[in-house]
């Protein structure tokens, strides 16, 4: 069964301060990993996937196969990145339907 | 272009009513999915679609919970009856590919309708 793990439901950062959201994932098999970010009265959107290998909006995560883990780090946060952060999940499910973690509330203190 | 909408953005329900949840995708767009996000937890698959054809419906809670996409494009999704543990918000998301073993094409997502079932 796949399933994704995102441990701490808040966590609050001093602005300039480094931000690391955890995500670890089972999955039988090679899945694709995302991180979709919501801010405040937006829509669910696709902040990075590890295929792209992108940094977007400071943002970074590397898929860790050993570790089954996909963190998100930002070096220096901004009051701009104060959202719901998802990792996600697609495997060969044969439709790429995703499976979401429970989410991690950012807030950036200014 | 415009984005996925849905409507409505808030529905209220009693107890045994039947609810109707509209989606409109991404003009073009050839896979839909819908997902159920109860409070405090993430987004979770209930069905998708590709164009007209239903190719998986494993996530939906019961019987009660019906979806549609009769000409491969607005999407319903229908809870008959409704009872309060159906509340929640409900996603529409929207894709442009057919997907492949090798990858996957993002997902665009409605803003959601928040349903309440009293």
């Amino acid at each position: 069964a796949q399933r994704v793990t995102q441990p701490e439901k808040l966590l609050s950062v001093f602005k300039g301060a480094p931000v690391e959201l955890k995500c670890n994932y089972s999955y039988s098999g090679s899945p694709e990993l995302f991180w979709y970010v919501q801010y405040s009265r937006q829509r669910l959107q696709l902040l990075l996937r590890h295929i792209s290998r992108e940094s977007i909006k400071g943002f970074t995560a590397d898929l860790n196969k050993g570790e089954t883990s996909f963190h998100l780090k930002k070096p220096f946060a901004q009051e701009e990145d104060s959202a719901m952060y998802y990792c996600a999940l697609s495997g060969r499910f044969g439709n790429n339907r995703l499976a979401f973690g429970k989410g991690n509330q950012v807030v950036v203190i200014p | 272009g415009a984005g996925v909408s849905q409507s409505p953005r808030y529905k209220v329900a009693k107890r045994g009513q039947d609810v109707a949840l509209r989606c409109d995708p991404i003009s073009g767009h050839v896979s839909l999915f819908w997902y159920q996000q109860a409070l405090g937890q993430g987004p979770e698959f209930l069905t998708y679609f590709q164009n007209e054809a239903q190719l998986d419906k494993s996530g939906l809670p019961s019987d009660r919970f019906f979806a549609e996409r009769p000409e491969g494009s607005v999407s319903t999704l229908k809870i008959q009856p409704s009872e309060p543990r159906d509340s929640a918000v409900y996603f529409c998301a929207s894709s442009y590919e057919i997907p492949l073993a090798g990858g996957t094409d993002t997902q665009y997502f409605g803003p959601g309708t928040r349903l309440t079932v009293l």
